[in-house]
C-alpha cells in the first residue's frame, strides 16, 4: 500500500507566475484536500475533493483552483503568485475523512 | 465558525513526567476531534480520534463537550514523545470534511 505522495518537493517562484502543485493519493482514497501551512502556523484548509468534484472550500481566493482526477491523483494551481503564497502545501488524503487523513510531506513553496 | 485553540506553542516536560496539552474548540454541534503528529522529518499524522476512544502510544483523549476541550494526555512521558502536536476539528460526517487545526503545541521530553 502506497502512501500519499506530493511533487515537486520544493519550488522558488517569481512573483506573479503561475504554479502546479501534483499530488498521489493513498490506493483506495477517493477524497482529496489540500491545505497551506505558514511557518509556525497548523495547517489551513483550502479546499476538498471528491470523486472530481470540489465539496467544499475554505477561505481561500478564487487564485486557488483544483482538480481531481479518475486516479484521484490531483493538482493544486495558484495563479498570480504573491510573497504571502510562500508556506509549506500539503495533501491529504481519504475514504471520507471520517477516519483521518493520510498526509504527504508537502511542496515547500517560496515566492521571491 | 469553527475554531481550535491550542494555548501553549511550547511545553517541556521530563521523561517519566506526566503530559497534557491543551485543546479547545468552538463549533456549533458535534464536531469530529483528532490528534495529529508530525515528528522531527516526518509527515503529519493520525495519532487518535475521539470516537475510537483509543489508546495510542500510551496517549488519550477525553472530548470534554461542557468545556469544549478535548486535552491529551498521557500519564509518563517518553523522549520519543518530543514532536509537535496538531489538534483537528472536523465536521460530523455527511458534510464536506475538512479538517480545522490549532496552530500546535511543540512538546519536547527532556531526559
Amino acid at each position: 500500500e502506497t502512501g500519499v505522495t506530493q511533487s515537486p518537493t520544493h519550488l522558488i517562484k517569481t512573483r506573479g507566475q503561475q504554479v502546479t502543485l501534483r499530488c498521489s493519493s493513498q490506493s483506495g482514497h477517493n477524497t482529496v484536500s489540500w491545505y497551506q501551512q505558514a511557518l509556525g502556523q497548523g495547517p489551513q484548509f483550502i479546499f476538498q475533493y471528491y470523486r472530481e468534484e470540489e465539496n467544499g472550500r475554505g477561505n481561500f481566493p478564487p487564485r486557488f483552483s483544483g482538480l481531481q482526477f479518475p486516479n484521484y491523483s490531483s493538482e493544486l494551481n495558484v495563479n498570480a503568485l504573491e510573497l504571502d503564497d510562500s508556506a509549506l502545501y500539503l495533501c491529504a488524503s481519504s475514504t471520507d475523512g471520517y477516519y483521518g487523513y493520510t498526509f504527504g510531506s508537502g511542496t515547500r513553496l517560496t515566492v521571491v | 465558525a469553527q475554531r481550535v485553540t491550542q494555548p501553549e506553542k511550547l511545553l517541556s516536560v521530563f521523561k517519566g513526567a506526566p503530559v497534557e496539552l491543551k485543546c479547545n474548540y468552538s463549533y456549533s454541534g458535534s464536531p469530529e476531534l483528532f490528534w495529529y503528529v508530525q515528528y522531527s522529518r516526518q509527515r503529519l499524522q493520525l495519532l487518535l480520534r475521539h470516537i475510537s476512544r483509543e489508546s495510542i502510544k500510551g496517549f488519550t483523549a477525553d472530548l470534554n463537550k461542557g468545556e469544549t476541550s478535548f486535552h491529551l494526555k498521557k500519564p509518563f512521558a517518553q523522549e520519543e514523545d518530543s514532536a509537535m502536536y496538531y489538534c483537528a476539528l472536523s465536521r460530523p460526517r455527511g458534510s464536506a470534511r475538512q479538517l480545522t487545526f490549532g496552530s500546535g503545541t511543540q512538546l519536547t521530553v527532556l531526559p
